[in-house]
């Protein structure tokens, strides 16, 4: 089955360069959630999207954005990078309204080193 | 969404059946539990996830008490794949982001 992809699957940038992940859903999921995972951390909640407008919004930095695009692939734009910002950054989808329990599943994740 | 707390650490040998327990104890009448785990870097897999009744797939089961304030991820014949972290999240079923509090880590020994 297919599964939730994410690119590019390692990033390297130096500081205040920009970085743009992307994150392509299952077919037919209507929902994306980006999540930020630390080293050492639990993934945080950064900001989600349901049928291309944002549904709700968690710790995102102002120099974060995100977008979710007419085919629901969705991108996460990160400028102005920060030592701090080198991360695991996690894209999940789910089908949020379709008459079943919604379930979340998520990419493998794009690891971004910020040097 | 309610609050869960969960052990810290757990170790469980290969083939026994692993126990994880959850408190959640002020969660809502249209709060589900579901459960996740994570093996090490790679992205959150979902495992199951129940409402009242007791639930079972192939990869576990999840008991819920009847007053819904805990219930207990059970993976029958734990293997050392399922040395991960795992997590249990109260959560509105639709539309709603999942929030990871502190998990617990299963070690699993042969």
């Amino acid at each position: 089955a297919a599964g939730v992809i994410q690119s590019p699957r390692h990033l390297i940038k130096e500081k205040r360069e920009t970085a743009t992940l992307k994150c392509y859903p299952i077919p037919r999921h209507d929902t994306v959630y980006w999540y930020q995972q630390g080293p050492g951390q639990d993934p945080q909640f950064l900001i989600s999207f349901y049928e291309k407008m944002q549904s709700d919004k968690g710790s995102i930095p102002d120099r974060f954005s995100a977008q979710q695009f007419s085919d629901y692939h969705s991108e996460l734009n990160m400028s102005s990078l920060e030592l701090g910002d080198s991360a695991l950054y996690f894209c999940a989808s789910s089908l949020a309204f379709g008459g079943g329990v919604d379930k979340a599943f998520f990419g493998q994740g794009t690891r971004l080193t910020v040097v | 969404d309610a609050k869960t707390t969960q052990p810290t650490s757990m170790d469980c040998a290969e083939g026994r059946a692993a126990n994880l327990p959850c408190n959640h104890s002020t969660i809502s009448g249209n709060e589900y539990v579901y459960w996740y785990r994570q093996i090490h870097s790679q992205g959150p897999q979902y495992i199951i996830h129940g409402l009242k009744n007791n639930e079972t797939n192939e990869m576990a089961s999840l008991i819920i008490t009847e007053d819904r304030k805990s219930s207990t991820l059970i993976l029958p014949h734990a293997t050392l794949r399922d040395t991960a972290v795992y997590y249990c999240i109260v959560r509105v079923a639709e539309g709603n982001k999942l929030v990871f509090g502190a998990g617990t880590i299963l070690r699993v020994k042969s």
